[in-house]
């Protein structure tokens, strides 16, 4: 059953933020959010996850509501290169199967 | 470069004919899955195996299928009589054991089914 909804597609212009939203209203307690992308013709690739306070790596953030039940991941300066199909996905530590569902196609025009 | 790869990246094969897959995991990751992915849908899960046991088997994975991991390395998916259906990109992932409460996967290139 899917547990997350995002928009089907975005548009971002070069070097401005990509904010990619993720609803998850049915998450659990011991849920985490985890954030893979997809470039074209390649496997995943993991980006960040996080349970409840906001996190930062050196690809992106992740800001958790304070209710848990939606996310956003932050680009902070995004490049042609992140041009993919973002997945957010929700996973308790220890499960096996991971629900990509369908993803958020971001464009990254010059 | 030490991460997952599989082989072929690319088959193509006529409906009937039986294929197989490889997966070679990252040294160390105990943690192996195979996924299947159709045009403009995200990954489905197939199968995992922790070391050489198979403990999770979706209901895609029909009795034409089935993987294997005889030494707790690598990894064979097999198709058996394959059907124009069976047409995907086949995703295998590896996961070190976990510790504390970091799990993520590492996924492979894939290899691209085409049946005829």
């Amino acid at each position: 059953d899917a547990k997350t909804t995002q928009p089907p597609s975005m548009d971002c212009a070069e070097g401005r933020a990509a904010n990619l939203p993720c609803n998850h209203s049915t998450i659990s307690g011991n849920e985490y959010v985890y954030w893979y992308r997809q470039i074209h013709s390649q496997g995943p690739q993991y980006i960040i996850h996080g349970l409840k306070n906001n996190e930062t790596n050196e690809m992106a953030s992740l800001i958790i509501t304070e209710d848990r039940k939606s996310s956003t991941l932050i680009l902070p300066h995004a490049t042609l290169r992140d041009t993919a199909v973002y997945y957010c996905i929700v996973n308790r530590t220890g499960a096996n199967n991971l629900f990509f569902g369908t993803g958020t196609r971001l464009t990254v025009i010059p | 470069d030490t991460g997952v790869s599989q082989d072929p990246r690319h088959k193509i094969t006529k409906r009937g004919q039986n294929v197989t897959f490889r997966c070679d995991p990252i040294s160390e990751h105990n943690r192996l899955y195979w996924y299947r992915q159709t045009l403009g849908q995200g990954p489905e899960f197939l199968t995992y195996f922790q070391n050489e046991a198979q403990l999770e088997k979706s209901r895609l994975l029909s009795d034409r299928f089935s993987a294997e991991r005889p030494k707790g390395s690598f990894s064979t998916l097999e198709i058996q009589r394959t059907e124009q259906g069976d047409s995907a990109m086949y995703l295998c992932a590896s996961s070190p054991p976990i510790v504390g409460v970091v799990d993520t996967q590492y996924f492979g290139p894939g290899t691209r089914l085409t049946v005829l």
